[in-house]
């Protein structure tokens, strides 16, 4: 249980152009869902916070209106990157937390790699 | 916001011996400390955590502390093997976010 998917796997795009990355969870029910950057032997850094039905939280330094993010549903979001220049190339990864209890935990997606040329 | 770092950076060891990383935070708001495995271009996964309210835990070869009043809690890997080669990632948690650690790439040298 607690899967979690994210599509596509790997992107390339040029420059000026907007990429979609969907975040799915598979096998439970997602109230709040993560958005993660990670460059290159770097650490996880949280970009934004969904919760479905509102608009997501974003983590200081981080441009809302480039990395916009949508929570439609219960089991989805997505981020789209929008007018990628080269310097957004990076692995973006989402999690999902449940609905169940107190738990925190975080279920991780695959991650994303966005390679802008 | 919650500030996390992590010790150290690298680490090697000879197989069968035991693994240390070290994890600091500043919120004493934080209540969960979960540990996450990451091999190269995979997901995070989730190896242990614990919660404010407990100061130890194991798992097989594997054990979290954490110490409150100090605001630091350690990774324990025991009889380490080449497959537990991976960076490790510690995380703090203030209510809904995590906030990750710097990560230490640890290598096990058969």
């Amino acid at each position: 249980g607690a899967v979690v998917s994210q599509h596509p796997s790997w992107v390339i795009c040029k420059s000026g152009t907007s990429v979609k990355i969907e975040c799915r969870s598979l096998d439970f029910q997602a109230t709040t869902m993560f958005w993660y950057r990670q460059f290159p032997k770097q650490s996880l850094m949280l970009m934004a916070t969904s919760n479905e039905g509102s608009k997501a939280t974003y983590e200081q330094g981080v441009e809302k209106d480039k990395f916009l993010i949508n929570h439609a549903s219960l089991t989805l979001s997505t981020l789209t990157v929008t007018s990628a220049h080269p310097e957004d190339s990076s692995f973006y990864i989402c999690s999902a937390r449940g609905t169940s209890g107190a738990n925190n935990e975080q279920f991780f997606g695959p991650g994303t790699r966005l390679t802008v040329l | 916001g919650e500030n996390v770092e992590q010790h150290p950076s690298t680490l090697s060891v000879q197989e069968g011996d035991s693994a240390v990383i070290k994890c600091t935070y500043s919120d004493s708001a934080s209540n969960y400390f979960p540990w996450y495995k990451q091999e190269l271009g995979k997901r995070p996964q989730l190896i242990i955590d614990i919660r404010s309210n407990v100061g130890e835990k194991k798992d097989q070869r594997i054990a979290v502390t954490l110490n409150k009043t100090a605001k630091h809690f350690s990774l324990h890997i025991t009889e380490t093997q080449p497959e537990d080669s991976a960076v490790y990632f510690c995380a703090a948690a203030r209510a809904d976010n995590l906030f990750f650690g710097t990560g230490t790439r640890l290598t096990v040298i058969p």
